[in-house]
């Protein structure tokens, strides 16, 4: 079973800063690998997939980078409603999702 | 325009039977992945599984297998996810979602979520 590891738990960060969160693969996932956005009290939204794709309606502020065991999703320039959970997930065989980052502003 | 439209919340007394549904729309139901996502309260998400409708084939996370089955009825372009003997530790949210393109088991489109609290 592969384990994705998001790092750091937890950002606070002023507006227009720019956020940084990793996910790491305890084996290679190639570019299988999509980020999420969950805003308090709503459903998961896709924000990038197969690790740098980007989704139609999101942001161009939103950027996924990274292959085989080590991603990262780049926010350049916080706004306040970026405001939510991010969580990585990979769709290789038995996907998962990493712990999850609480993004909140400062 | 793809949609997802879950079940109300539901109620029940451990050993009690339960069935959950997500009623798709705006896309061909045979020919993507539909699958389900466990959120528990305060706590992160946990893929618990998926079904192609188009020939029922199932895949489960090795946490879900043998707890809960999934089903779809292609007809009414709906899945469901069922209980036998839910358990307290069953009470989250749970998030019905569509496989992404490529016949991959990434999500991108999500249901609303129902509420699930098992308690006596």
């Amino acid at each position: 079973e592969i384990v994705l590891t998001q790092s750091p738990d937890f950002q606070s960060v002023t507006p227009k800063e720019k956020v940084t969160i990793t996910c790491r693969a305890s084996q290679s996932i190639r570019s299988s690998l999509h980020w999420y956005q969950q805003k308090p009290g709503q459903s998961p939204k896709l924000v990038i997939k197969y690790a740098s794709q980007s989704i139609s309606g999101v942001p161009s502020r939103f950027r996924g980078s990274g292959s085989e065991t080590e991603f990262t999703l780049t926010i350049n320039g916080l706004e306040p409603e970026d405001v939510a959970t991010y969580y990585c997930h990979h769709s290789r065989a038995l996907p998962s999702f990493g712990g999850g980052t609480k993004v909140e502003i400062k | 325009e793809v949609q997802l439209v879950q079940s109300g919340a539901e109620v029940k007394k451990p050993g009690e039977s339960l069935k959950i549904s997500c009623k798709a729309s705006g896309y061909t139901f045979n020919t993507y992945w539909i699958g389900w996502v466990r959120q528990r309260p305060g706590k992160g998400l946990e893929w618990m599984g998926v079904i192609y409708p188009g020939d029922s084939d199932t895949r489960y996370g090795p946490s879900f297998q043998g707890q809960v089955t999934i089903s779809a009825d292609s007809s009414i372009t709906t899945a469901y996810l069922q209980w036998s003997s839910p358990k307290a530790s069953d009470t989250a949210i749970y998030y019905c979602a569509r496989g992404g393109d490529n016949n991959d088991w990434y999500f991108d489109f999500w249901g609303q979520g129902t509420l699930v609290t098992v308690s006596s």
